[in-house]
């Protein structure tokens, strides 16, 4: 199955930007969404098909993808920021169809 | 609003069967997929299946093919996952999902999730 690869952690001191992986092969040809969940609260979609925002997402908030890499940025970092991000793509190559990174855990500074 | 609603907190026995629900609202329930992800305590986010309200035309992730039945009630615009035999690594958050548009889009509206503990 399709295997998404996230750092386990990214610090990050407030105002800075963090930049957050999610390695896959051939990653560049899929979609890639991406999730923010803050402790106790279920996850709430920031990035969706690599790039787009939904309605009521910060601009601080953007995608990438390229290659085996795609990447989440969070510009001017918040103290508000900090949370779980994953991302997850639609993989038609298996059966396993949607497919969740591990999982990165960003601390703010 | 766009919403879904899941029911509450479950507490059950190993060897228990269980059905928890999610309704919609605010939209047409039977023109989106609706999603299920499992999160065990402490981990990561899991894809189980989804299913098409409109027709329950239902795909399951391999991981969970044969453990749980998804369906849904178009009627009263709710879905459902249910276990026959809970087992204790059946512990864990259960969240489901509005998918956006086609199946492969994103998950835009998350339910608050649903409390299973399996325990002795």
């Amino acid at each position: 199955s399709y295997v998404l690869t996230q750092p386990p952690s990214v610090s990050v001191a407030p105002g800075q930007t963090a930049r957050i992986t999610c390695g896959g092969n051939n990653i560049g040809s899929k979609s890639v969404h991406w999730y923010q969940q803050k402790p106790g609260q279920a996850p709430v979609v920031v990035v969706y098909d690599d790039s787009d925002r939904p309605s009521g997402i910060p601009e601080r908030f953007s995608g990438s993808n390229s290659g085996n890499t795609a990447t989440l940025t969070i510009s001017r970092v918040e103290a508000g920021d900090e949370a779980d991000y994953y991302c997850q793509v639609w993989d038609t190559s298996s059966d396993h169809l949607y497919v969740f990174g591990t999982g990165t855990k960003v601390t703010v500074l | 609003e766009v919403q879904l609603v899941q029911s509450g907190t479950e507490v059950k026995k190993p060897g228990e069967s269980l059905k928890i629900s999610c309704q919609g609202s605010g939209y047409s329930f039977t023109s989106y997929w609706i999603g299920w992800v499992r999160q065990m305590p402490g981990k990561g986010l899991e894809w189980m299946g989804i299913i098409y309200p409109h027709d329950s035309d239902t795909r399951y992730s391999p991981s969970f093919q044969g453990q749980v039945t998804i369906s849904a009630d178009k009627s009263i615009s709710t879905a459902y996952l249910q276990w026959s035999s809970l087992k204790a690594s059946d512990t864990a958050m259960y969240y489901c999902v509005r998918i956006m548009g086609a199946r492969g889009d994103a998950f835009d509206i998350w339910g608050q999730g649903t409390m299973v503990t399996v325990s002795s």
